[in-house]
C-alpha cells in the first residue's frame, strides 16, 4: 500500500525557516518524481515545487522561487522541502504528492498533509 | 493566482447529472492533458480523472472527463451524497514551467 507521511509543520515567525519531510513507503521511491502542493486555509490547491527521480532537476512556483528548496534522499525514501524567509501567505497545509511515471504530469497518490502556520 | 478557471459552485439532487467546466489557455490545457482531483471534506485530494478522460481503477464510471481546445469538463452522473466536496482541474503549463490547478468547484447535493 502506498503511503506518504508528512512531518515538520508547525508555528513559525515571519522570516523564519522550517524543513518539511515526507516519508514514503509501499512503492519504489527512487523511480518516481515527487512534488509539494499546498492549500491555504479555506483556499484552493497550489503546486509549490517538483523534483525528478535523481534530484538533479527541480522546479518551483514563482511564489516560492528563491526561498524554498526541494530535495530528496532516495536511500531514506524521503522527500524534503526547506522553507526560508517565510511569509504569512505561506500559511497552508503542505502535501507531498507522487507523480506518475511517463510523459503525463499528474499525481496518483497524496499524503495527508502537514500544517505550516506563519505568524508572530 | 490560478490560471485555470472553474465555476465556484455546482449542485444537483441525488441521481442528477452535474457538469463542471475548466477554462485554460494554449500553454496549459491547449497543449497538455487535463487531470481532475476530488477533495472530500477534511481529506487530502484524490486522483479522479487523468489523461483528459481516463479513470483510475476504483473510480466509478459515473465520473467522466472531456477536453476540447483550451477547455475541459468533468461530468458526474447519478449524483450521490458522497460526491459532496471540492473538485479541481489541473494541467502542466509550458509557459510557467509549472503545474497549475483550477480555482476549484464546490459540489453540493441538495
Amino acid at each position: 500500500e502506498v503511503q506518504m507521511l508528512e512531518s515538520g509543520g508547525g508555528l513559525v515567525q515571519p522570516g523564519g525557516s522550517l524543513r518539511l519531510s515526507c516519508a514514503a513507503s509501499g512503492f519504489t521511491f527512487s523511480t518516481y518524481a515527487m512534488s509539494w502542493v499546498r492549500q491555504a486555509p479555506g483556499k484552493g490547491l497550489e503546486w509549490v515545487s517538483g523534483i525528478n527521480i535523481s534530484g538533479g532537476s527541480t522546479n518551483y512556483a514563482d511564489s516560492v522561487k528563491g526561498r524554498f528548496t526541494i530535495s530528496r534522499d532516495n536511500s531514506k525514501n524521503t522527500l524534503y522541502l526547506q522553507m526560508n524567509s517565510l511569509r504569512a501567505e505561506d500559511t497552508a497545509v503542505y502535501y507531498c504528492a507522487k507523480r506518475v511515471s511517463g510523459r503525463y504530469y499528474y499525481f496518483d497518490y497524496w499524503g495527508q498533509g502537514t500544517l505550516v502556520t506563519v505568524s508572530s | 493566482q490560478s490560471v485555470l478557471t472553474q465555476p465556484p459552485s455546482a449542485s444537483g439532487t441525488p441521481g442528477q447529472r452535474v457538469t463542471i467546466s475548466c477554462s485554460g489557455s494554449s500553454s496549459n490545457i491547449g497543449s497538455n492533458t487535463v487531470t481532475w482531483y476530488q477533495q472530500l471534506p477534511g481529506t487530502a485530494p484524490k486522483l479522479l480523472i487523468y489523461g483528459n478522460n481516463q479513470r483510475p481503477s476504483g473510480v466509478p464510471d459515473r465520473f467522466s472527463g472531456s477536453k476540447s481546445g483550451t477547455s475541459a469538463s468533468l461530468a458526474i452522473s447519478g449524483l450521490q451524497s458522497d460526491d459532496e466536496g471540492d473538485y479541481y482541474c489541473a494541467a502542466w503549463d509550458d509557459s510557467l514551467n509549472g503545474y497549475v490547478f483550477g480555482t476549484g468547484t464546490k459540489v453540493t447535493v441538495l
